[in-house]
């Protein structure tokens, strides 16, 4: 079946530097992307999102990148801080049914 | 506003025993949502609600999960028997309408179970 998946499990980066998460997806109707944090202990929390009309979009201190083409999705968080530590998760949405389909989980972990 | 609520925040039971768990969603949501997120994993969808309906219960395992929705506002998910691969995180997560393009999934703290 289609899936979602992500190129990393584990990420390690230094305090202050930027970080660039990776998803690559399967299914080629998927039209809305969306990237979430979960810390641990919580659910999962809305970080940005990016339609398939759209090659990029950028919020607070964060960037998403699209990339129809090859089927590939990207996390850029600029300035990484400790608490930024958590599992990163990218899920699309597609059809009629508008059902979330989630990656396995990239966990970054910001080094001081 | 208080988020999605759920309890028990864990839950240790031994094999073939019932267990439920209850979700309390974001006042005013009409959407429900039930997933299964094993470890490392992304969550998995069980079952969703539009109010009291249950529209999307094609991954929930009938022969042993059951959900309900009273008058569409809490939820309950149960699991009986209980086997050791129902072991994982259980979220409850609501939203205003179902399109995840334009209504935003909050998510719950999960239920933690953990099948001995």
């Amino acid at each position: 079946g289609e899936s979602v998946g992500l190129h990393l499990p584990t990420l390690s980066v230094q305090e202050g530097d930027n970080s660039i998460i990776n998803c690559a997806y399967s299914n080629s109707a998927s039209d809305y992307f969306i990237w979430y944090k979960q810390e641990s202990g919580k659910g999962p929390q809305f970080i940005i999102d990016i339609r398939s009309n759209m090659d990029k979009r950028q919020g607070q201190r964060v960037t998403v990148l699209l990339n129809k083409t090859v089927k590939h999705l990207s996390l850029q968080i600029a300035a990484t801080q400790p608490g930024d530590s958590a599992v990163y998760f990218c899920a699309e949405s597609s059809g009629s049914a508008r059902q979330l389909t989630f990656g396995s989980g990239t966990q970054l972990t910001v080094l001081p | 506003e208080a988020g999605v609520v759920q309890s028990p925040r864990y839950k240790i039971i031994e094999k073939k025993q019932p267990v439920a768990f209850w979700c309390n969603p974001i006042s005013g949501h009409n959407t429900l949502y039930w997933y299964l997120q094993n470890l490392g994993q992304g969550p998995e969808l069980l079952i969703r609600y539009e109010n009291e309906e249950a529209v999307d219960d094609s991954q929930l395992p009938k022969d042993r999960f059951s959900a309900e929705r009273l008058k569409g506002v809490d939820s309950t998910l149960k699991i009986q028997p209980a086997e050791l691969g129902d072991s994982a995180v259980y979220l409850c997560a609501s939203s205003l309408d179902f399109d995840p393009a334009i209504n935003e999934q909050f998510f719950g703290p999960g239920t933690r179970l953990t099948v001995l």
